[in-house]
This record gives C-alpha cells, sequence and structure tokens, in this order.
C-alpha cells in the first residue's frame, strides 16, 4: 500500500537561513508521481511541482529546489535563503498510475521562519 | 478564471442536522475529490469521483455522503453530523490522470457542536 511520510512536524528557522523538509514515500508501484503543495495561514493549497518517477533529475526554481532519490524512496525541497513568506504548511503527496490516481498526503510540515 | 468553489466557508451546525457543502469547478475536469484535514494527521480522502454518477469512497468516508449527478457539481453531505467531524474540508478537481496536479478549493471549516 502506498505512504507518504513527513517526519518533521514543525520546523523553526531565521530568516535567510536555508531549510530542507524530508518526505519518505513507499509504493508498490513502479510508475507513480510525486507532489508538493504548500498551504500558508490564508488556509489554500497551492501546487508547487511533481516529479514522475522516472525522472530524478533534481530541480531549481528561483529559491526552491527538489531533490528526488528512488534509492532512497526520498523526495525532499530545500527553501534557499528562506523568507518570511515562506511561512506554511508543506505537503508532500503520491499518486499511482494503478488504481484510481488519488493523492495521497503526508501529514505536513509546518515550517516558521522567524525574521 | 479557472477554479474550485466551495460553499460555505464556515459552518457552525448542531449534531444531527443535515447539512450540504458545495462544491464547483469550471475547468471541465473529470476527477473530483473530498478530503478532510485534521491537526496531525495531513489530508485524508473521504469521496472521489472519476465521471459523473461514478463515486467511491476514499479512506474516511463513514458518515458523508456525495453525489455526481453533473461534471462540474460536486456536493459533500452530511446525513446526521457528529462532533467528530468538525474539520476542515476541502474539495478538489483534476483531469482524472496519476500526473494532474489537484486544484483545490479554498475549504470549509465545519464545526459541528
Amino acid at each position: 500500500a502506498q505512504k507518504v511520510t513527513q517526519a518533521q512536524t514543525e520546523i523553526s528557522v531565521v530568516e535567510k537561513e536555508d531549510v530542507t523538509l524530508d518526505c519518505v514515500y513507499e509504493t508498490r508501484d513502479t510508475t507513480y508521481y510525486l507532489f508538493w503543495y504548500k498551504q500558508p495561514p490564508s488556509g489554500e493549497l497551492v501546487f508547487l511541482i511533481r516529479r514522475n518517477s522516472f525522472d530524478e533529475q533534481n530541480e531549481i526554481s528561483g529559491r526552491y529546489s527538489w531533490n528526488f532519490q528512488k534509492s532512497t524512496s526520498s523526495f525532499n525541497f530545500t527553501i534557499t535563503a528562506s523568507q518570511v513568506v515562506d511561512s506554511a504548511v508543506y505537503f508532500c503527496a503520491l499518486s499511482e498510475v494503478k488504481g484510481a490516481n488519488n493523492l495521497f498526503f503526508g501529514t505536513g510540515t509546518r515550517l516558521t521562519v522567524i525574521p | 478564471e479557472a477554479q474550485v468553489t466551495q460553499n460555505p466557508r464556515y459552518l457552525i451546525t448542531v449534531t444531527g442536522k443535515k447539512l450540504t457543502v458545495t462544491c464547483s469547478q469550471n475547468m471541465n475536469h473529470e476527477y473530483m475529490s473530498w478530503y478532510r484535514q485534521d491537526p496531525g494527521l495531513g489530508l485524508r480522502q473521504i469521496y472521489y469521483s472519476m465521471n459523473v454518477e461514478v463515486t467511491d469512497k476514499g479512506d474516511v468516508p463513514e458518515g458523508y455522503k456525495v453525489s455526481r449527478k453533473e461534471k462540474r457539481n460536486f456536493p459533500l453531505i452530511l446525513e446526521s453530523p457528529s462532533p467528530n467531524q468538525t474539520s476542515l474540508y476541502f474539495c478538489a478537481s483534476s483531469l482524472g490522470l496519476a500526473r494532474s496536479p489537484l486544484h483545490f478549493g479554498n475549504g470549509t471549516r465545519l464545526t459541528v457542536t
């Protein structure tokens, strides 16, 4: 069965520090997709990135970067030079190609960036 | 503007009083789903629908009903709400493929006393 684990419940960093949010997943499928979502204090859920299981290239978007390692079943998210606006709950999620294509979420990591 | 619209945003009710949370999307998406978010538990799926008249249970369906009579609408019905259904609810839609990101509504905060 599929499972997504975000072991870090809460993280606090001082502004301009780098921070990495961990995500470990379990699946029996060979083809799957991984996602990261952001939930700012206003409450909406914002899609950040998608990665498929055949693409292990790291991705960088501005201050955000993602490290996908199939060997360790991890899809970690790093924020460089954090800012107060990065304060949010971040969710990692998994979607398997087989079945109904439902999205399974981790329990989330609450990031607080202290000015 | 492409969006998923949920109503109401906030709802306070009493145990046993039937309620409906509406959800509508304007993106012609095949797939729609309801999630509830609780502290420490993340987002858990309640029900989903792959298309009109096709619905199925998610991980926590007890106490909820849904219907999909039209492609754009996917209401969540609580026939007899109980306090353990106090939660933040999200409706979402997508193209229905594994690679398709979900588009979420803004959430409905439900309190059952």
